[in-house]
């Protein structure tokens, strides 16, 4: 079946520098997502990509659909600690709301 | 506050035990989905839901039996589990199933297997 490559697993940084995360698969996607869980608490949904080559921007978070449509990535930058969570992208191909996730980023920030 | 809610946010329960996990969504959204997030692995679809009809099984074990009433209201009857289906079980919504139509997710109940 489909799946999805993101790397890298896990990333160690200071407060302050960028982040940057990606995914990819051996399938082409019509949508990229990009969600954000806290311990404890379920996935909340970062930004949306509907478009080969769109990139989107919400605040310090930017993230861009691969123009082959099968990656994607995610930059954060000057990272706060509040930005400590596991970060996945997840692509959807069909109408049948059937989402491919991949395997989560854990952040860690140190202030 | 997501607009999906679930219930409860923890379970622990017995092999031979029956429980129902309930999850509920303010979203006035027409679609909703059961996740499984087992530790080290991507999320897995369990179930689709379209206008209260079943639309995707993923080749789910019949001891999980879900159960739509409504376009707000979606359950998920649980009998004779087996530790490894020890995990934190998600509830998604979206206004359709298209894929410009994302899904919001509820903060899942953790289920634990005896």
């Amino acid at each position: 079946g489909q799946q999805l490559n993101q790397s890298p697993q896990s990333m160690f940084i200071q407060e302050g520098e960028d982040v940057s995360m990606n995914c990819t698969s051996s399938s082409i996607f019509n949508t990229w997502l990009w969600y954000k869980q806290d311990p404890g608490e379920g996935p909340v949904l970062l930004i949306a990509l509907y478009k080969a080559g769109e990139l989107t921007s919400n605040g310090r978070l930017t993230a861009q659909f691969g123009i082959t449509r099968k990656d994607s990535f995610l930059n954060i930058s000057a990272s706060i600690p509040s930005d400590v969570g596991i970060y996945f992208c997840a692509g959807q191909l069909d109408q049948g709301g059937k989402l491919i996730f991949g395997q989560g980023t854990e952040l860690s920030v140190k202030p | 506050e997501t607009g999906v809610t679930q219930t409860p946010r923890h379970l622990v329960m017995g092999m031979t035990n029956k429980k129902s996990l309930k999850c509920e969504q303010h979203l006035g959204h027409n679609a909703m989905y059961w996740y499984k997030q087992s530790a080290k692995k991507p999320l897995e679809l369990m179930f689709v839901y379209n206008f209260k009809e079943q639309t995707e099984n993923n080749s789910v074990p019949s001891r999980f039996s879900p159960e739509c009433p409504n376009s707000s209201h979606l359950f998920l009857h649980l009998h004779t589990l087996q530790p490894e289906d020890s995990a934190l079980y998600l509830c998604a919504s979206s206004q359709g199933m298209g894929s410009n139509q994302p899904q919001h997710f509820g903060d899942g109940t953790r289920l634990s297997i005896l």
